[in-house]
């Protein structure tokens, strides 16, 4: 499977849109891009997954980049809620998932 | 419907003694994944049980086990424990047939004294 690239932290303002990027260069054609976050101390919790289109749900929105090097999601309005980690992965299948260290997102109010 | 349950949720060991850990996946999935997540080594994939087959493993010695039950329910072994396996142990399913979601446990937090 690809690795990723997240940045380690980020700040976001509480109603603002958080911009989450990541850097997945030497993704292959097979693979999925899949976020999940993790609030302290419970389990992964499912965001979003695309292949080449952008996706949104009700949650967020991913925008991968035509080349698929690259992927950002968005939280289009953050709440207290939000802060979590959020894990960038790539991966052909979805029953083995490799998790990075992920991005620490901090909502503020 | 009912999420991904988890039992026990904290466990406390000694060194040298083994441990079972239990998951009940949503109901209708057949794929079970296990995961040990530390805070230095991150989240990292143990192995998956689909249909009770072990599917794929990670790169764990063979004192971690599992199986997989025909309920689709799982179980974790963990023998001659170390301290290095005190860690949160996570239990994901899925439908396991195409590339989907995985829903996540809340996971069994084992502390190895």
């Amino acid at each position: 499977d690809a690795k990723t690239t997240q940045p380690t932290s980020m700040d976001c303002a509480e109603g603002r849109a958080a911009n989450l990027p990541c850097n997945h260069s030497t993704i292959s054609g097979n693979e999925y891009v899949y976020w999940y976050r993790q609030i302290h101390s419970q389990g992964p919790q499912y965001i979003i997954h695309g292949l080449k289109n952008n996706e949104t749900n009700e949650m967020a929105s991913l925008i991968i980049t035509e080349d698929r090097k690259s992927s950002t999601l968005i939280l289009p309005h953050a709440t207290l809620r939000d802060t979590a980690v959020y894990y960038c992965i790539v991966s052909s299948n979805d029953y083995k998932l490799s998790f990075g260290a992920g991005t620490t997102v901090t909502v503020r109010a | 419907k009912a999420g991904v349950t988890q039992t026990p949720r904290y466990l406390i060991k000694t060194r040298g003694q083994q441990v079972t850990l239990s998951c009940s996946p949503i109901s209708g999935h057949r794929s079970v994944s296990w995961y040990q997540q530390t805070p230095g080594q991150g989240l990292q994939f143990l192995f998956e049980y689909f249909s009770e087959t072990q599917r794929n493993k990670g790169n764990f010695p063979g004192r971690f086990s599992g199986r997989q039950f025909s309920n689709s329910r799982s179980e974790m072994n963990v023998s001659t424990l170390e301290l290095g396996d005190s860690a949160l142990y996570l239990c994901a399913s899925s439908w396991g047939l195409a590339v989907e979601t995985q829903y996540f446990g809340p996971g069994t937090r084992l502390l190895v004294l």
